[in-house]
């Protein structure tokens, strides 16, 4: 079965606040997790990685933090904007020379 | 610089035809992932391959489903006597090597079985 999931399928938030995607994975042997955004009709795109010997990596508006305890993973987007609307996942790369194992999405709407 | 290359973009079949979906890797890379979307669902695993050879294949169904990647040309995907079941997105990712750091995906098929 899966290892990776997500908290909430759905999230609303105001244009120019922050949002917050959370996503549980289950194998603590998982060395790599990246998070993809996904538009409608369209493939998934790479947002930010992370690596297991880091709890916290930044990019442009974009935050990923890793708890490795409790196997949580986390996607912050600053000042969050219309075209930030789209279906979120994490992926958790398991060991080494296996595919990347997806998590089922979080649909981010924004709110004019 | 053209990302992963998928085509069709839509696809059309009757019950018990065959479908053929193409990918074209990012130049560079040699290690090609195929992957299964159904509606308002995530990415599911189906096989990866490398040049001429098929290192995992454990998401792909035993019957009807088979995949390969020449030495020369695109990587297929091939559904045979499809059912309204493999109607889904079908995507295609590339990477440069096999510690699965940086996939790209391509824009996927859409397979649609009337």
């Amino acid at each position: 079965g899966e290892s990776v999931g997500l908290h909430l399928p759905t999230l609303s938030v105001q244009e120019g606040d922050n949002s917050i995607i959370n996503c549980a994975y289950s194998n603590s042997a998982s060395d790599y997790f990246i998070w993809y955004k996904q538009e409608s009709g369209k493939g998934p795109q790479f947002i930010i990685d992370i690596r297991s010997n880091m709890d916290k990596r930044q990019g442009q508006r974009v935050t990923v933090l890793l708890n490795k305890t409790v196997k949580h993973l986390s996607l912050q987007i600053a000042a969050t904007q219309p075209g930030d609307s789209a279906v979120y996942f994490c992926a958790e790369n398991p060991t080494g020379n296996t595919p990347l194992v997806f998590g089922k999405g979080t649909r981010l709407s924004v709110i004019a | 610089n053209a990302g992963v290359m998928q085509n069709p973009r839509h696809l059309v079949r009757r019950r018990g035809q065959e479908a053929r979906l193409r990918c074209s890797p990012m130049k560079g890379h040699s290690h090609v992932y195929w992957y299964r979307q159904l509606p308002e669902e995530g990415l599911k695993f189906m096989v990866y391959l490398q040049k001429e050879n098929i290192i995992d294949e454990s998401g792909m169904p035993k019957e009807r489903f088979s995949a390969e990647f020449p030495k020369e040309g695109p990587s297929i995907l091939r559904i045979q006597q499809v059912v309204r079941g493999d109607s889904a997105a079908y995507f295609c990712a590339s990477s440069r090597d096999s510690q699965n750091y940086g996939y790209t995906f391509g824009s996927g098929t859409r397979l649609t079985v009337v």
